[in-house]
């Protein structure tokens, strides 16, 4: 089965700083999810990649699929205290109605 | 702008009774999906839903689960006889046929005491 490993588990950046969050498959990649999820809420979606080398960006949240090494990056600039939550990670098998299969996550938290 | 929705927000139930937890899914989407989060873990698969039956299932999803549309709007998820490790939040979401983006809803928190 599918495993997903994000880094860092937790990340405490400055208002204003840049930051990555990395998440990495044990398997190929072919549908890779993005979301953010508040402390006892429920997902929201940010973003999907399905090609290598693909990248997508939504407001100043950029994120990158690298097949090769089987991973996906998601950078935040100028990071600013909305953007505090549990980023997690999730892959799919490829076809439409998959199964998705989650990473642990990332929590994130921004000081003002 | 379209959203999953799920009822109740929270539910508290005793062990061994049956609950029924309810989710409407994007109007347009064919995929319907349950997935549920225990306190501090990893949120998990448990089924999926086309066209009428489960297409997909994880070991989590024994016997005494079930899911149903039983009408146009409405999907659901039974647990038939809960247990403690029942506990946990209890996501619904959807996706669409040309799209694979799944929506998630705002799940719902079983308690089982």
């Amino acid at each position: 089965s599918q495993e997903l490993e994000q880094s860092p588990q937790s990340l405490i950046v400055q208002e204003g700083k840049n930051l990555t969050i990395n998440c990495t498959s044990s398997k190929t990649l072919y549908g890779l999810y993005w979301y953010k999820q508040k402390y006892g809420e429920g997902l929201i979606f940010l973003m999907m990649l399905q090609k290598g080398g693909e990248e997508k960006s939504h407001e100043k949240i950029t994120a990158k699929l690298d097949e090769k090494k089987q991973q996906s990056s998601l950078h935040i600039t100028a990071s600013q205290p909305s953007h505090a939550g549990i980023y997690l990670c999730g892959a799919d098998k490829g076809n439409a109605g998959n199964m998705l299969t989650f990473g642990g996550g990332t929590r994130l938290m921004v000081k003002p | 702008e379209p959203e999953v929705t799920q009822t109740p927000s929270h539910q508290v139930t005793q062990m061994g009774q049956e609950v029924i937890l309810r989710c409407v899914p994007i109007s347009n989407h064919l995929y319907f999906y349950w997935y549920r989060q225990i306190l501090g873990q990893k949120v998990e698969f448990l089924v999926s839903f086309y066209n009428n039956e489960i297409s997909e299932k994880s070991e989590i999803f024994d016997d005494q689960f079930s899911v149903e549309r039983p009408d146009g709007s409405n999907f659901t998820l039974k647990i038939r006889s809960t247990k403690l490790e029942d506990s946990a939040m209890y996501f619904c979401a959807s996706s669409g046929d040309r799209t694979y983006e799944q929506y998630f809803g705002p799940g719902t928190r079983l308690t089982v005491t």
